[in-house]
């Protein structure tokens, strides 16, 4: 399996709940970003954290990281429609001498109004 | 500011056509190039990245290759599309090789082979 996976896969909630999606990891990590999708579009960077921090915010979005179970989470907060997007963690780690990032197979958010 | 430019947006074409898709980014020198394929409902593959005006390095054997003519220019190319070339591919930019430069993707290209 890919070195970062989300889950769950899908995920359909309503309007002003709040949205939890997960990202676990194979190898050591320096840093993982989510990233945002809309459909048919490019992915928009939302957060970094960095293998030393554990949790970090921006606005209604917050990102924890628990490198001991090789994890993270996203969680976004009263949710919006305009939310509804794939929703990817990256992650980047020494292998054979050079820096890989790894996308996840993403979590597609359903917000309904 | 930094901007990405990827075209064209969606592209049908035949089994055994040549393909040619440019990315250009403006408002940065020296950027690290990258070109993905996203298969409907997955994640993202990495195709090509390139650290420098002809330096290419492929991440999967297949039928596309990729050149860096210029600078701010990177082309993803196939003598000879098979239909399982299909899928979305996305062009990024970055200032260095580690996520913390971050990541900016271009609003990607449809490529559908009949």
């Amino acid at each position: 399996s890919q070195q970062g996976e989300e889950d769950p896969q899908a995920l359909s909630i309503q309007e002003g709940e709040n949205a939890t999606m997960n990202c676990s990891y194979k190898t050591s990590i320096n840093n993982l970003q989510w990233y945002r999708q809309n459909s048919g579009r490019g992915l928009v960077h939302l957060i970094l954290i960095r293998s030393n921090e554990r949790e970090k915010h921006s606005g209604r979005l917050r990102v924890t990281l628990d490198t001991s179970k090789k994890s993270s989470s996203l969680l976004i907060t009263a949710s919006r429609a305009a939310d509804t997007a794939s929703y990817f963690c990256a992650t980047d780690a020494n292998s054979g001498g050079y820096q890989k990032v790894t996308f996840g197979t993403g979590t597609k958010l359903q917000v309904i109004p | 500011s930094q901007t990405i430019h990827q075209w064209p947006a969606t592209l049908v074409q035949p089994v055994g056509s040549p393909l040619s898709l440019e990315c250009t980014v403006e408002g940065t020198s020296n950027p690290n190039l990258y070109w993905y394929r996203q298969a409907a409902g997955r994640g993202l593959q990495l195709l090509f990245y390139s650290v420098g005006i002809g330096q290419i390095s492929s991440e999967v054997p297949q039928n596309l290759s990729a050149s860096r003519p210029q600078d701010r220019q990177f082309i993803l190319s196939s003598k000879k599309l098979l239909l399982s070339d299909s899928g979305f591919y996305l062009c990024a930019w970055s200032a260095g090789l580690y996520l913390r430069y971050g990541y900016t993707f271009g609003s990607g290209t449809r490529l559908t082979v009949v």
